[in-house]
């Protein structure tokens, strides 16, 4: 069956650049979310998108963006990089009320800036 | 964490025995998910218990979940050397579809 794709899975960049991360869900999932998992740490939410409207967020920097495109899949764009931004970027999607099936995650983008 | 703590926040045992893990939380919810995360891999949803439930079974998965105390336990029985991996528990809430995550219980089982 099919899961949800990222790509990359994994990135380098330098400090400062720009990177971009995509997310394909699983056919007829219309949401999206978006996590950082930092190493060692719990995966924090960053942000979400329903029907391609941003449909919850939350502690995304302002250097990142998000979006939701016509044929549901979503990409991160990352600006200005710092070290701290190093982590692991998932990717999950569901039907509507995702919370009450749970999510599919993909398999994720490691990211790692120098 | 957003959410709450869970513990132990690391476990060892032998093969055959039982694991609980733990997860406390700090908002109302509408349902609690366990999730198992193999090293630096993608996450797995194992079980969903609605905030309406007490406990839920899957294979040699059990879930308590009590809402008075604001927390939950998973228990893996028989467990084996394939079961080594990090848990984490995952709320939901009414008004949002996003999960928010504990801190996680790093399982490791011995052969």
């Amino acid at each position: 069956a099919a899961g949800v794709i990222q790509s990359p899975r994994h990135l380098i960049k330098e400090k400062r650049e720009t990177a971009t991360l995509k997310c394909y869900p699983i056919p007829r999932h219309d949401t999206v979310y978006w996590y950082q998992q930092g190493p060692g740490q719990d995966p924090q939410f960053l942000i979400s998108f329903y029907e391609k409207m941003q449909s919850d967020k939350g502690s995304i920097p302002d250097r990142f963006s998000a979006q939701q495109f016509s044929d549901y899949h979503s990409e991160l764009n990352m600006s200005s990089l710092e070290l701290g931004d190093s982590a692991l970027y998932f990717c999950a999607s569901s039907g509507r009320g995702g919370t009450t099936w749970g999510y599919t995650f993909g398999s994720g983008t490691r990211l790692t800036v120098v | 964490s957003q959410q709450g703590e869970e513990d132990p926040q690391a476990l060892s045992i032998q093969e055959g025995e039982n694991a609980t893990m733990n997860c406390s939380y700090k908002t109302s919810i509408n349902n609690l998910q366990w999730y198992r995360q193999n090293s630096g891999r993608g996450l797995v949803h194992l079980i969903l218990i609605r905030s309406n439930e007490r406990e839920k079974h899957s294979g040699r998965l059990r879930v308590t979940l009590d809402t008075s105390k604001k927390s939950s336990s998973l228990l893996i029985t028989a467990s084996r050397a394939a079961d080594t991996a990090s848990y984490f528990c995952a709320t939901g809430s009414y008004n949002t579809d996003k999960l928010i995550f504990g801190t996680g219980t790093r399982l490791q089982v011995f052969p």
